[in-house]
């Protein structure tokens, strides 16, 4: 079945440093690779996403390449900021008729200014 | 914003009594999803829905039931609610064509004591 294993937080860096969230998979086909971030008391939020290998997906500053070759979709960011807190969630979908999402457990992130 | 609401916001319910929470759409997506949110676990998707009285149980669909009798809405109810079922839950809508992402509402608290 398909997995989605991501390095375990908590996560605390400074105000201007560089950010990565390590995200492995295993899946059947050629799935779809996403990051959700969830700041406190609030539902997830679509980040980015990448469908196809060597993609790149980027939104407000953040990256993540899409590699087939070492199952890999890692999250970066170059200068985090405070309000960049939050839990990351990586997440694929492999397709088929129902679209299902497998998520990862999450990734508390806290930035101190 | 995806136009999706859920209530109630919060609820606190005793052992043994039947619970109902409500998702409430304005996208007119076919596809509706219910997870569950815990510590250490991420998400885990408890039933879906594909379309008007079209559901399917999801990885932890014991001791749920749903039903969805009008494209917009998608309950979820808990017959005999246990404390393991302390928890918060998401509905999320998504899937189409070749878009596999989902948009999340702000989720329920729910306390079993």
């Amino acid at each position: 079945g398909n997995s989605v294993t991501q390095m375990e937080g908590p996560v605390t860096l400074s105000e201007e440093a560089f950010l990565t969230i390590n995200c492995t998979y295993t899946a059947t086909g050629y799935p779809s690779l996403f990051w959700y971030v969830q700041y406190p008391g609030e539902g997830l939020q679509l980040l980015l996403k990448a469908t196809k290998a060597d993609d790149k997906g980027s939104n407000k500053g953040f990256e993540a390449t899409y590699r087939k070759e070492t199952t890999s979709f890692h999250l970066e960011k170059g200068s985090v900021q405070v309000s960049d807190s939050a839990v990351y969630f990586c997440a694929l979908s492999s397709g088929g008729s129902n679209y299902k999402l497998t998520f990862g457990k999450g990734t508390l992130l806290t930035v101190n200014p | 914003d995806a136009g999706i609401t859920q209530s109630p916001r919060h609820k606190v319910t005793e052992t043994g009594t039947p619970v109902t929470l409500r998702c409430h759409q304005t996208e007119n997506h076919r596809y509706m999803y219910w997870y569950r949110q815990d510590p250490g676990h991420g998400l885990r998707l408890i039933h879906y829905s594909y379309g008007v009285k079209d559901t399917d149980k999801g990885e932890v669909s014991d001791g749920y039931s749903v039903s969805r009798s009008k494209t917009e809405d998608f309950l979820l109810t808990l017959e005999s609610a246990t404390s393991s079922q302390t928890s918060v839950y998401f509905c999320a809508i998504g899937g189409s064509g070749n878009q596999h992402e989902q948009y999340f509402g702000p989720g329920t608290r729910l306390t079993v004591t």
